[in-house]
């Protein structure tokens, strides 16, 4: 089967200046999430969607961060505007329910790394 | 909440064994996954315990301790290609917690 795709890989912004990701999860996962990930640290859960509904988005700064998954499939993440401690990686993940247990592991995406300058 | 703990790194010779450990503190907990990550690469699965006790899967195995809050992961006849970070994670009202991860590198 076809992996999570995501896209840029890489991008270099400036702070105060806008950037998206996108995200295309695996056919038939109906729960995608976006973590962040810090050099160095594990995984931090942003927002996890449930097709097209938001499941939590408890940790996602709602003033500059928003994401969609329209039709529930692809989904996008915005920053607007980035600041410095926004470099990080932006990990893309979908599985088919959201248990995250061993009958359905999270597939992630290579992800986009992003640094703000 | 839930938080895990797990050493930053661990050292280890090709073809010895290696375990990395990782304790947890939570409210409900349902079960333990490790993840594989190389540089610049995604977050693989490699085993989940979801009841007390080893599940092996080829060269890897993982552990889980309820009574003890403690799990983990066994490497055995390891290869230079081990060389990655290990994260536990946990599931936590429908959304997976990860640990800080343990970068294991693998010395000839």
């Amino acid at each position: 089967e076809a992996g999570v795709a995501q896209s840029p890989r890489y991008k270099i912004i400036e702070k105060r200046q806008s950037v998206a990701f996108w995200c295309n999860p695996i056919s038939g996962h109906a729960t995608l999430y976006w973590y962040q990930q810090i050099l160095g640290q594990g995984p931090k859960l942003l927002i996890q969607f449930q097709n097209n509904g938001v499941v939590d988005d408890s940790q996602l700064p709602k003033d500059r961060f928003s994401a969609e998954r329209l039709k529930g499939v692809d989904s996008t993440l915005k920053i607007q505007p980035a600041k410095l401690e926004d470099s990080a990686v932006y990990l893309c993940a979908s599985s088919l329910v959201p248990t995250g247990d061993g009958n359905s592991p999270l597939h992630f995406g290579n992800g986009t790394r992003l640094t703000v300058t | 909440g839930q938080s895990l703990e797990q050493p930053s790194e661990v050292t280890a010779v090709e073809g010895a064994i290696v375990q990395i450990n990782c304790t947890y503190q939570t409210s409900g907990f349902y079960g333990l996954s490790w993840y594989q990550q190389h540089d610049g690469g995604a977050p693989t699965f490699l085993s989940y315990n979801g009841l007390d006790g080893l599940e092996e899967t080829g060269r890897f195995s993982s552990f889980l301790s309820r009574s003890d809050s403690y799990g983990y992961l066994l490497l055995q006849e390891l290869q230079m290609k081990d060389s990655a970070s290990y994260f536990c994670a946990s599931p936590q009202g429908g959304k997976l917690i990860f640990g800080q991860g343990t970068e294991l590198s693998v010395k000839p």
